[in-house]
């Protein structure tokens, strides 16, 4: 089976703009969570999506959101992206209580 | 509080040395615990889990690691360290039926020729 794959895997943004990732699971698995890695905050949840419906979320403002497609694939969008949003963004998938990860998207905000 | 705890952020061990990594967490239900590697520039490989059962779990690349519940600890260990073990090491923790996870802050393996 595939991995989880994650597009794009750099971004480059300005303050102010937003920005989309994307995410596609492995096939059959129906969850995906999404994390914030700093060298600062760590790895930080920030949201998960069961069968396209939010399951749980971190404590992150209301710019960070999240949906998921009926064939499991999700995006996650920040808007008004901030310079303290710059991090890599990790997506992964859930089967059987393990999650998987791909590979993450750097993103930089300028 | 759930929380995870990694007291060491950044560990040298000379290679073929053994190795064993810190990790103490707070949950307050039962405890699924996971160690993950990232190399740099890279995501999370699943090094090992414990979801119940035997506390000494045994998992990939020479790995293993030992559930103490009245110790609140699921540390790590590895016998004989290679030079490609250097990496970041990430426990984390979850419940059941969650995409949860809850990280501790990471420790960094440098191994010495």
């Amino acid at each position: 089976k595939a991995g989880v794959t994650q597009t794009p895997r750099y971004l480059i943004k300005t303050r102010g703009q937003q920005v989309t990732l994307s995410c596609s699971p492995i096939s059959g698995h129906r969850s995906v969570s999404w994390y914030q890695q700093t060298p600062g905050q760590g790895l930080q949840f920030l949201f998960e999506y069961f069968s396209e419906t939010q399951r749980n979320k971190g404590n992150f403002p209301g710019r960070f959101s999240g949906r998921q497609f009926s064939n499991s694939r999700s995006e996650m969008n920040v808007s008004t992206l901030e310079l303290g949003d710059s991090a890599l963004y990790l997506c992964a998938s859930s089967f059987a209580n393990e999650q998987f990860f791909g590979p993450g998207t750097r993103l930089t905000v300028l | 509080a759930q929380s995870v705890t990694q007291p060491d952020i950044h560990i040298t061990v000379s290679e073929g040395a053994s190795l064993e990594l810190r990790c103490n967490y707070s949950y307050g239900a039962t405890p699924y615990l996971f160690w993950y590697v990232q190399s740099p520039g890279q995501g999370l490989q699943l090094l090992l889990k414990y979801f119940s059962g035997d506390t000494l779990v045994q998992g990939i690349k020479g790995f293993e690691a030992e559930f103490k519940r009245s110790q609140s600890s699921f540390n790590l260990r590895k016998p004989s360290v290679h030079w490609s073990d250097a990496a970041e090491y990430f426990c984390a923790v979850g419940g059941g039926n969650t995409g949860k996870l809850i990280f501790g802050q990471g420790t960094t393996l440098q191994v010495k020729p």
